[in-house]
């Protein structure tokens, strides 16, 4: 089976920067994914890890060690409109057209003033 | 110019009801998947078709049939709906190449009374 743990909440402030962290345990590993989902909408992609190492895209990074099952997203200079939950999910790996995703129960952020 | 698009957004109906909800994707991807969103904002996967053929088929009560009649188009079928039914269901679509990142429509919050 397939186990993803992430904060249930965390809070900070505008124009800081937060890390939201993973951890999962697999029977394998195809990929690990990071969504964004605002209050009322649908998730939206964020990032895409397969290998070890920071994959960065603009204010948003995320960084994977397969070996300690880890992963985090890092947020910078954080805005008002990153308040939204934040989706920790792993690639079936029993084969790859097995493409569904098993999420976390995600990570709610709110930024304040 | 929507990529994924559902319908209906809200379904309000009683118990024991049959619905049903449709999703179609402009993507051109070959694999889509319904979801299911509970209370708790946990999202879970319910079914995966890959070019109209059933993929995946998770633990769900056989009262849900997924149908798709093209690659674009994946709906749901609910038949003697329950109260613990109610939930978002979201469809989605993912590419053939790459990390597989899926794209999800917007969601429809059914609620059954």
């Amino acid at each position: 089976g397939q186990n993803i743990d992430q904060p249930t909440e965390m809070t900070a402030t505008e124009g800081a920067i937060v890390q939201i962290n993973c951890t999962y345990q697999t029977s394998g590993f195809n990929g690990l994914f990071w969504y964004q989902q605002h209050a009322g909408e649908a998730p939206t992609f964020l990032s895409y890890n397969v290998l070890d190492g920071l994959e960065e895209k603009g204010r948003f990074s995320s960084f994977l060690s397969r070996s300690k099952g880890y992963s985090y997203l890092l947020l910078k200079e954080l805005q008002m409109k990153d308040s939204a939950s934040y989706l920790c999910a792993v690639r079936d790996p029993r084969d790859t057209g097995r493409r569904a995703l098993t999420f976390g129960s995600g990570t709610r952020l709110q930024v304040q003033p | 110019d929507t990529a994924v698009s559902q319908t209906p957004k809200y379904l309000v109906t009683q118990m024991g009801n049959d619905k049903s909800i449709k999703c179609e994707q402009n993507l051109g991807h070959d694999t889509m998947y319904w979801y299911k969103q509970d209370s708790k904002k946990f999202l879970k996967i319910m079914f995966s078709y890959n070019n109209k053929e059933l993929i995946i088929n998770e633990t769900v009560p056989n009262r849900f049939s997924p149908k798709s009649p093209d690659k674009a188009h994946l709906n749901l079928h609910i038949n003697s709906l329950e109260l613990g039914d109610s939930a978002v269901y979201f469809c989605a679509s993912s590419t053939r190449t790459g990390g597989y990142e899926q794209y999800f429509g917007p969601g429809t919050r059914l609620t059954v009374t």
